[in-house]
Protein backbone atom coordinates (compact mmCIF):
# COMPACT_ATOMS: atom_id res chain seq x y z
CA UNK A 1 0.00 0.00 0.00
CA UNK A 2 1.34 3.60 -0.73
CA UNK A 3 1.76 5.96 1.79
CA UNK A 4 4.04 7.54 4.18
CA UNK A 5 6.04 6.47 6.94
CA UNK A 6 7.13 8.04 10.45
CA UNK A 7 8.96 6.67 12.78
CA UNK A 8 9.19 6.39 16.11
CA UNK A 9 5.69 7.41 17.05
CA UNK A 10 7.15 8.42 20.68
CA UNK A 11 10.28 10.12 21.50
CA UNK A 12 11.17 11.02 24.34
CA UNK A 13 14.31 13.74 24.57
CA UNK A 14 16.81 14.73 27.21
CA UNK A 15 17.22 18.75 27.26
CA UNK A 16 20.50 19.29 25.27
CA UNK A 17 20.15 15.95 22.68
CA UNK A 18 19.75 16.32 18.95
CA UNK A 19 17.09 13.86 17.68
CA UNK A 20 16.03 12.91 13.98
CA UNK A 21 12.54 11.86 13.31
CA UNK A 22 12.19 9.29 10.04
CA UNK A 23 10.03 10.27 7.37
CA UNK A 24 9.60 7.77 4.08
CA UNK A 25 7.17 7.94 1.70
CA UNK A 26 6.58 5.32 -1.34
CA UNK A 27 3.82 7.69 -3.13
CA UNK A 28 6.24 8.80 -5.88
CA UNK A 29 5.86 12.22 -4.67
CA UNK A 30 8.40 15.41 -5.39
CA UNK A 31 7.17 17.11 -2.40
CA UNK A 32 7.28 16.62 1.34
CA UNK A 33 6.75 18.75 4.25
CA UNK A 34 7.14 18.80 7.82
CA UNK A 35 4.68 20.36 10.09
CA UNK A 36 4.72 21.09 14.22
CA UNK A 37 1.24 20.61 15.96
CA UNK A 38 0.51 22.06 19.26
CA UNK A 39 -2.65 22.23 21.18
CA UNK A 40 -5.35 24.65 20.08
CA UNK A 41 -2.98 25.98 17.19
CA UNK A 42 -3.37 25.24 13.62
CA UNK A 43 -0.38 23.36 11.99
CA UNK A 44 2.86 25.22 11.27
CA UNK A 45 5.41 24.54 8.64
CA UNK A 46 9.00 23.96 9.46
CA UNK A 47 10.55 23.20 6.53
CA UNK A 48 9.27 21.63 3.02
CA UNK A 49 11.38 20.28 -0.12
CA UNK A 50 10.04 20.31 -3.81
CA UNK A 51 12.91 18.20 -5.34
CA UNK A 52 15.55 15.84 -4.09
CA UNK A 53 18.50 17.85 -2.90
CA UNK A 54 16.45 21.06 -1.91
CA UNK A 55 14.94 22.57 0.74
CA UNK A 56 13.73 25.41 1.89
CA UNK A 57 12.50 26.59 5.43
CA UNK A 58 8.87 27.85 6.26
CA UNK A 59 7.62 29.33 9.04
CA UNK A 60 9.41 28.12 12.19
CA UNK A 61 12.15 26.81 10.96
CA UNK A 62 14.94 27.66 13.58
CA UNK A 63 16.34 24.92 15.81
CA UNK A 64 15.33 22.13 13.21
CA UNK A 65 17.54 21.04 10.35
CA UNK A 66 16.21 18.53 7.44
CA UNK A 67 17.71 17.33 4.19
CA UNK A 68 16.26 15.46 1.02
CA UNK A 69 19.04 13.13 -0.61
CA UNK A 70 16.44 10.57 -1.65
CA UNK A 71 13.16 11.52 -3.20
CA UNK A 72 11.34 8.71 -0.68
CA UNK A 73 12.99 10.02 2.43
CA UNK A 74 12.76 13.69 4.65
CA UNK A 75 14.36 12.86 7.79
CA UNK A 76 14.36 16.23 10.13
CA UNK A 77 16.51 16.79 12.72
CA UNK A 78 15.47 19.00 16.23
CA UNK A 79 18.40 20.23 17.36
CA UNK A 80 18.96 21.32 20.98
CA UNK A 81 19.05 25.15 20.07
CA UNK A 82 15.38 23.87 19.76
CA UNK A 83 13.47 25.87 22.62
CA UNK A 84 10.28 24.08 23.09
CA UNK A 85 10.68 20.86 20.90
CA UNK A 86 7.55 19.13 23.04
CA UNK A 87 4.74 18.81 20.55
CA UNK A 88 3.41 16.11 17.52
CA UNK A 89 5.18 16.33 14.00
CA UNK A 90 3.75 15.58 11.17
CA UNK A 91 5.41 14.53 7.95
CA UNK A 92 3.28 14.95 4.63
CA UNK A 93 4.10 14.68 0.84
CA UNK A 94 1.95 16.08 -2.13
CA UNK A 95 2.87 15.67 -5.95
CA UNK A 96 3.82 19.38 -5.97
CA UNK A 97 4.22 21.87 -8.63
CA UNK A 98 4.24 25.67 -8.14
CA UNK A 99 0.75 25.71 -8.33
CA UNK A 100 -2.27 23.67 -8.15
CA UNK A 101 -4.77 22.23 -4.75
CA UNK A 102 -1.40 20.91 -3.98
CA UNK A 103 -3.33 17.78 -1.91
CA UNK A 104 -0.99 16.64 0.93
CA UNK A 105 -0.61 13.22 2.49
CA UNK A 106 0.58 13.02 5.56
CA UNK A 107 1.80 10.44 8.07
CA UNK A 108 0.70 9.19 11.79
CA UNK A 109 2.79 11.59 13.15
CA UNK A 110 5.71 11.61 16.15
CA UNK A 111 5.63 12.60 18.83
CA UNK A 112 7.99 13.82 20.41
CA UNK A 113 8.44 14.82 24.67
CA UNK A 114 11.09 16.52 26.40
CA UNK A 115 12.41 15.70 29.66
CA UNK B 1 -1.01 39.23 8.81
CA UNK B 2 -2.79 36.52 7.41
CA UNK B 3 -5.27 35.01 10.41
CA UNK B 4 -7.75 31.43 9.47
CA UNK B 5 -10.62 31.12 12.47
CA UNK B 6 -12.20 28.01 13.10
CA UNK B 7 -15.07 27.13 15.59
CA UNK B 8 -13.94 28.17 18.54
CA UNK B 9 -15.94 25.92 20.76
CA UNK B 10 -15.84 22.12 20.44
CA UNK B 11 -19.77 21.33 18.29
CA UNK B 12 -21.37 18.50 20.52
CA UNK B 13 -24.68 17.10 17.75
CA UNK B 14 -27.05 14.37 18.29
CA UNK B 15 -26.60 11.70 15.71
CA UNK B 16 -28.48 12.00 12.54
CA UNK B 17 -28.40 15.99 12.84
CA UNK B 18 -26.43 18.32 10.37
CA UNK B 19 -23.45 19.41 11.73
CA UNK B 20 -21.64 22.66 10.62
CA UNK B 21 -18.53 24.02 11.28
CA UNK B 22 -16.79 27.33 10.17
CA UNK B 23 -13.46 28.52 8.75
CA UNK B 24 -12.88 32.39 8.10
CA UNK B 25 -10.05 33.94 7.04
CA UNK B 26 -8.38 37.50 6.71
CA UNK B 27 -5.53 39.31 4.84
CA UNK B 28 -5.31 35.92 2.09
CA UNK B 29 -6.95 35.38 -1.20
CA UNK B 30 -6.60 31.58 -1.45
CA UNK B 31 -7.21 30.04 -4.83
CA UNK B 32 -8.04 26.72 -3.19
CA UNK B 33 -9.74 26.02 0.37
CA UNK B 34 -9.30 22.34 1.48
CA UNK B 35 -10.99 20.52 4.62
CA UNK B 36 -9.34 17.18 6.17
CA UNK B 37 -10.50 15.31 9.29
CA UNK B 38 -8.20 14.21 11.93
CA UNK B 39 -8.41 11.65 14.34
CA UNK B 40 -6.68 11.48 17.90
CA UNK B 41 -3.05 11.01 17.99
CA UNK B 42 -3.27 10.44 14.00
CA UNK B 43 -2.03 12.68 10.85
CA UNK B 44 -5.10 14.48 9.11
CA UNK B 45 -6.54 12.82 5.88
CA UNK B 46 -7.82 15.03 2.98
CA UNK B 47 -11.49 15.10 2.65
CA UNK B 48 -12.89 17.92 0.11
CA UNK B 49 -11.33 20.78 -2.36
CA UNK B 50 -12.82 23.65 -3.64
CA UNK B 51 -11.46 26.03 -5.99
CA UNK B 52 -12.01 29.76 -5.64
CA UNK B 53 -14.67 30.66 -8.21
CA UNK B 54 -16.42 27.32 -6.97
CA UNK B 55 -19.67 28.35 -4.39
CA UNK B 56 -20.38 24.72 -3.46
CA UNK B 57 -18.70 21.06 -3.48
CA UNK B 58 -20.46 17.99 -2.29
CA UNK B 59 -19.04 14.36 -1.55
CA UNK B 60 -21.51 11.95 -0.02
CA UNK B 61 -22.60 13.63 3.50
CA UNK B 62 -20.16 16.00 3.00
CA UNK B 63 -21.17 19.84 2.25
CA UNK B 64 -18.21 22.45 1.41
CA UNK B 65 -19.28 26.13 0.33
CA UNK B 66 -17.15 28.83 -0.22
CA UNK B 67 -17.73 32.60 -0.48
CA UNK B 68 -14.77 34.89 -1.53
CA UNK B 69 -16.38 38.25 -0.39
CA UNK B 70 -17.17 36.88 2.98
CA UNK B 71 -13.98 35.20 3.17
CA UNK B 72 -15.48 31.78 5.07
CA UNK B 73 -16.20 28.16 4.27
CA UNK B 74 -19.31 26.10 5.51
CA UNK B 75 -18.49 22.73 5.93
CA UNK B 76 -21.42 20.51 6.63
CA UNK B 77 -21.60 16.93 7.40
CA UNK B 78 -25.46 15.77 6.97
CA UNK B 79 -26.72 12.67 8.82
CA UNK B 80 -24.11 12.85 11.28
CA UNK B 81 -22.99 9.82 12.99
CA UNK B 82 -20.97 8.61 15.73
CA UNK B 83 -17.91 7.88 13.29
CA UNK B 84 -18.00 11.42 11.90
CA UNK B 85 -16.60 12.28 15.52
CA UNK B 86 -12.96 13.79 14.76
CA UNK B 87 -11.19 17.14 14.22
CA UNK B 88 -11.68 18.95 11.31
CA UNK B 89 -9.18 20.96 9.83
CA UNK B 90 -9.95 23.77 6.79
CA UNK B 91 -6.59 25.05 4.69
CA UNK B 92 -6.19 27.61 2.15
CA UNK B 93 -3.80 27.12 -0.56
CA UNK B 94 -2.04 29.74 -2.78
CA UNK B 95 0.66 29.54 -4.63
CA UNK B 96 1.07 25.54 -3.64
CA UNK B 97 1.63 26.96 0.23
CA UNK B 98 -0.81 25.41 3.08
CA UNK B 99 -1.98 27.23 5.46
CA UNK B 100 -4.26 25.15 8.75
CA UNK B 101 -6.54 26.70 10.86
CA UNK B 102 -6.20 25.36 14.23
CA UNK B 103 -9.53 22.61 13.77
CA UNK B 104 -12.88 21.82 14.86
CA UNK B 105 -13.40 18.83 17.18
CA UNK B 106 -16.49 17.52 16.46
CA UNK B 107 -18.71 14.97 18.75
CA UNK B 108 -21.46 13.56 17.57
CA UNK B 109 -23.47 11.21 20.23
CA UNK B 110 -25.13 8.37 19.37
Amino acid sequence: DGGITQSPKYLFRKEGQNVTLSCEQNLNHDAMYWYRQDPGQGLRLIYYSQIVNDFQKGDIAEGYSVSREKKESFPLTVTSAQKNPTAFYLCASSMGGSSGANVLTFGAGSRLTVL
Amino acid sequence: SQKIEQNSEALNIQEGKTATLTCNYTNYSPAYLQWYRQDPGRGPVFLLLIRENEKEKRKERLKVTFDTTLKQSLFHITASQPADSATYLCALVRDYKLSFGAGTTVTVRA
